[in-house]
C-alpha cells in the first residue's frame, strides 16, 4: 500500500516570495512516481510536476521545483516568486510503478498568497 | 471543446433518484478515471478504465456503476445514493505508456448533493 502525508493544512506566503509545501510518502515499491497537482477554487486539478523514483536530478517546471530526498522519502514542492494566482489547494500524489496509472493522493495544503 | 469536460457541473438528487454523470476527453488518451473528493479527505480513486476495459474498482459500492463505451467517453451511473455520497466527482484521463510517466488530466468535476 502507498501513502502520502501532507502535514500543512494551510500556508501563507507573501507575493514574490518562495514557499515550500511538504510531502512525505511511504511505499514498498522500488519504482514509483511522485506528482504534484494544483486545485484552484474552480475545482479542476492541474498537473504541475513529476519526479520519478530513479531520477537523479530534481524536477523543475518553470517556477515549480521538486525537492526530492529519496532516503527521507520526501518530495517537497518549491514555488518561487509566488503570485496571487498561486492561491489554491496543492496535492501531492504517488503512482505505482514509474507510470502513475493509479494515484494515491494526500490531504492537500491550502496555499494563500498575500500582497 | 478541449481537455476533459464533465456534465453536469452541479447535481442535486434525492436518495431514490437515478442519474448519470458524463465525462468526455478530447486528448486522444486511452485511459480514464473516476475519483471522489469529499471534504477534508484525500481524493479516492473509484474506477480506472484502460483501453475501455475496467482494470480497477476500489471496492466502490454497487450504487455507483461506471460505463466506458469508447476511449473518449466515461459515465458514472448513480442510483439509490446516500447523503454521504455527496462530494465532488472528478474525471481524469491519461495516455498509458509502457515507459515514462502518465500525468492525468482532470475535468472540472461534478458537485453532487444527495438529499
Amino acid at each position: 500500500a502507498q501513502k502520502i502525508t501532507q502535514t500543512q493544512p494551510g500556508m501563507f506566503v507573501q507575493e514574490k516570495e518562495a514557499v515550500t509545501l511538504d510531502c512525505t510518502y511511504d511505499t514498498s515499491d522500488q519504482s514509483y512516481g511522485l506528482f504534484w497537482y494544483k486545485q484552484p477554487s474552480s475545482g479542476e486539478m492541474i498537473f504541475l510536476i513529476y519526479q520519478g523514483s530513479y531520477d537523479e536530478q530534481n524536477a523543475t517546471e518553470g517556477r515549480y521545483s521538486l525537492n526530492f530526498q529519496k532516503a527521507r522519502k520526501s518530495a517537497n514542492l518549491v514555488i518561487s516568486a509566488s503570485q496571487l494566482g498561486d492561491s489554491a489547494m496543492y496535492f501531492c500524489a504517488i503512482g505505482q510503478g514509474g507510470g502513475g496509472n493509479k494515484l494515491t493522493f494526500g490531504t492537500g495544503t491550502q496555499l494563500k498568497v498575500e500582497l | 471543446e478541449t481537455g476533459v469536460t464533465q456534465t453536469p457541473r452541479h447535481l442535486v438528487m434525492g436518495m431514490t433518484n437515478k442519474k448519470s454523470l458524463k465525462c468526455e476527453q478530447h486528448l486522444g488518451h486511452n485511459a480514464m478515471y473516476w475519483y471522489k473528493q469529499s471534504a477534508k479527505k484525500p481524493l479516492e480513486l473509484m474506477f480506472v478504465y484502460s483501453l475501455e476495459e475496467r482494470v480497477e474498482n476500489n471496492s466502490v459500492p454497487s450504487r455507483f456503476s461506471p460505463e466506458c463505451p469508447n476511449s473518449s467517453h466515461l459515465f458514472l451511473h448513480l442510483h439509490t445514493l446516500q447523503p454521504e455520497d455527496s462530494a465532488l466527482y472528478l474525471c481524469a484521463s491519461s495516455q498509458d505508456r509502457t515507459s515514462g510517466y502518465n500525468e492525468q488530466f482532470f475535468g472540472p468535476g461534478t458537485r453532487l448533493t444527495v438529499l
